[in-house]
C-alpha cells in the first residue's frame, strides 16, 4: 500500500511570511504525528493528531499548529517565520496496532523548509 | 530532561561489522527502537527492543540493556547501501509524544 505523503517536498520562504504543510498518511492509519528535524537537535516532536483531534503537543510556540481531517490527511502551519524555522518537517502515520506493540512510525520523505 | 547519546558519525568497511551505541537517561523507560534515514529519504522502522537481550533481523540486529541503560545496533555483512543515518529512540510510555530520539550516527561505508 501507498506510503505517507508529504507535500510539498521543498519550499523557500522569506521572514514574517506563514506556510502551509501537507500529509497523507498509510491507509487506514489514523495517528499523524510531526516532526521537525535539524542537524543539531534530530528529530523534535511537533503534536500528534488522531481522529481530528491533537492529542499531544510538544514544546513549540504558537506559531506551529495543525489539524487533521476527516479522511486522516494532515496539514501543519507555521505562522510569522523566523530563520530559525528553516528544517525538514517530517510527517509520521501509525496504526493502532503498531502503537500498542512498537511505537513504530512510519515516516513520509519530509518537507524541506528554508526561511530567508 | 532526557537525553540520548549516540556517536555522531561511525565509518566501516563494505563486508565487515559495525555497532552503533545508544545510551539514554530518560524519565520513563518501554522500549527502545532504531530508525534507518538515507540522505533525503524517510526515517524508516528498523527494530524494537523492550526486553534485555538481542533480537535478530537480517543483517541487522539490536541489543538492550535497561540495567546500563545501553543499547547497540549491529549491522553484519556492510553493504554501500547501508550508508545513511541511524537513530535510536527511547519510547517513554504509549504515545508519540513519548517517543524521544537520538541526534543520529552518521555510518560511512567504504570500500
Amino acid at each position: 500500500k501507498a506510503g505517507v505523503t508529504q507535500t510539498p517536498r521543498y519550499l523557500i520562504k522569506t521572514r514574517g511570511q506563514q506556510v502551509t504543510l501537507s500529509c497523507s498518511p498509510i491507509s487506514g492509519h489514523r495517528s499523524v504525528s510531526w516532526y521537525q528535524q535539524t542537524p543539531g537537535q534530530g528529530l523534535q516532536f511537533l503534536f500528534e493528531y488522531f481522529s481530528e483531534t491533537q492529542r499531544n503537543k510538544g514544546n513549540f510556540p504558537g506559531r506551529f499548529s495543525g489539524r487533521q481531517f476527516s479522511n486522516s490527511r494532515s496539514e501543519m502551519n507555521v505562522s510569522t517565520l523566523e530563520l530559525g524555522d528553516s528544517a525538514l518537517y517530517l510527517c509520521a502515520s501509525s496504526s493502532r496496532d503498531g502503537q500498542r506493540r512498537t511505537g513504530e512510525l512510519f515516516f513520509g520523505e519530509g518537507s524541506r523548509l528554508t526561511v530567508l | 530532561g532526557q537525553s540520548l547519546e549516540q556517536p555522531s558519525e561511525v565509518t566501516a568497511v563494505e563486508g565487515a561489522i559495525v555497532q552503533i551505541n545508544c545510551t539514554y537517561q530518560t524519565s520513563g523507560f518501554y522500549g527502545l527502537s532504531w530508525y534507518q534515514q538515507h540522505d533525503g529519504g524517510a526515517p524508516t522502522f528498523l527494530s524494537y527492543n523492550a526486553l534485555d537481550g538481542l533480537e535478530e533481523t537480517g543483517r541487522f540486529s539490536s541489543f538492550l540493556s535497561r540495567s546500563d541503560s545501553y543499547g547497540y545496533l549491529l549491522l553484519q555483512e556492510l553493504q554501500m547501501k547501508d550508508s545513511a543515518s541511524y537513530f535510536c529512540a527511547v519510547r517513554r510510555g504509549f504515545g508519540n509524544e513519548k517517543l524521544t530520539f537520538g541526534t543520529g550516527t552518521r555510518l560511512t561505508i567504504i570500500p
